[in-house]
């Protein structure tokens, strides 16, 4: 059971604009900045959001997040098939002192 | 570049101890702010939060594993080392490290190994 909590599946078709969402507490994203990963099939996950809502070098601005309370939004706009894969959020638990993640949510671009 | 790569055993016993190393170049762990964590994925599954070593030799474990985690740094060889104790069938995983992202702010993982399958059985 992930501290923190994602649907585990959505899905939109080329072009459509799709959110994924984050839910956690206030001892984590309540209190503590955001990240979210894309893990495509078979490799290592891949810095998407740091900071709540700063991308890395190469990130396109398809890729943003909102943040509310104790909640994160992912969304992607524009999707292309190249989307699919697993996407994961993840933040500091300050009462925990831990680092963790989302259980994880798998994006299908129908 | 920043990279990094983790190495061990594949298969390992229930009750022994894993020793995973990461070698990473491109950054140096005795620089402000730098830290390797160890994440790990059994199949199929989500991402694990396990383990985080600081420049300054600060440490932080997932609480459900911290009895049986330990990291350790070597700056002159570039490696950090996990060891996870009693091991079970359970923690057959892909165990990846990865390099902390440089933030002021919060905690995230910029670059990431490739990963490595460990089997207990």
């Amino acid at each position: 059971q992930s501290v923190l909590t994602q649907p585990p599946s959505v899905s939109a078709a080329p072009g459509q604009k799709v959110t994924i969402s984050c839910s956690g507490s206030s001892s984590n994203i309540g209190n503590n900045y955001v990240s979210w990963y894309q893990q495509l099939p078979g490799t290592a996950p891949k810095l998407l959001i740091y900071d709540n809502n700063k991308r890395p070098s190469g990130i396109p601005d398809r890729f943003s997040v909102s943040k509310s309370g104790t909640s994160a939004t992912l969304g992607i706009t524009g999707l292309q098939t190249g989307d699919e894969a697993d996407y994961y959020c993840g933040t500091w638990d300050g009462s925990l002192n831990t680092g963790v993640f989302g259980g994880g949510t798998k994006l299908t671009v129908l | 570049q920043i990279s990094l790569k983790e190495s061990g055993p594949t298969l390992v016993k229930p009750t022994q101890t894993l020793t995973l190393t990461c070698t990473f170049s491109g950054f140096s762990l005795n620089t402000n702010g730098v830290g390797v964590g160890w994440i790990r994925q059994p199949p199929g599954k989500a991402l694990e939060w396990l383990a985080l070593i600081y420049w300054d030799d600060d440490k932080r474990y997932s609480p459900s594993l911290k009895t049986r985690l330990t990291i350790t740094k070597d700056t002159s060889k570039n490696q950090v080392v996990l060891t996870m104790t009693n091991m079970d069938p359970v923690d057959t995983a892909t165990y990846f490290c990865a390099h902390r992202h440089l933030s002021w702010f919060g905690e995230a993982f910029d670059y990431w190994g490739q990963g490595t399958l460990v089997t207990v059985s």
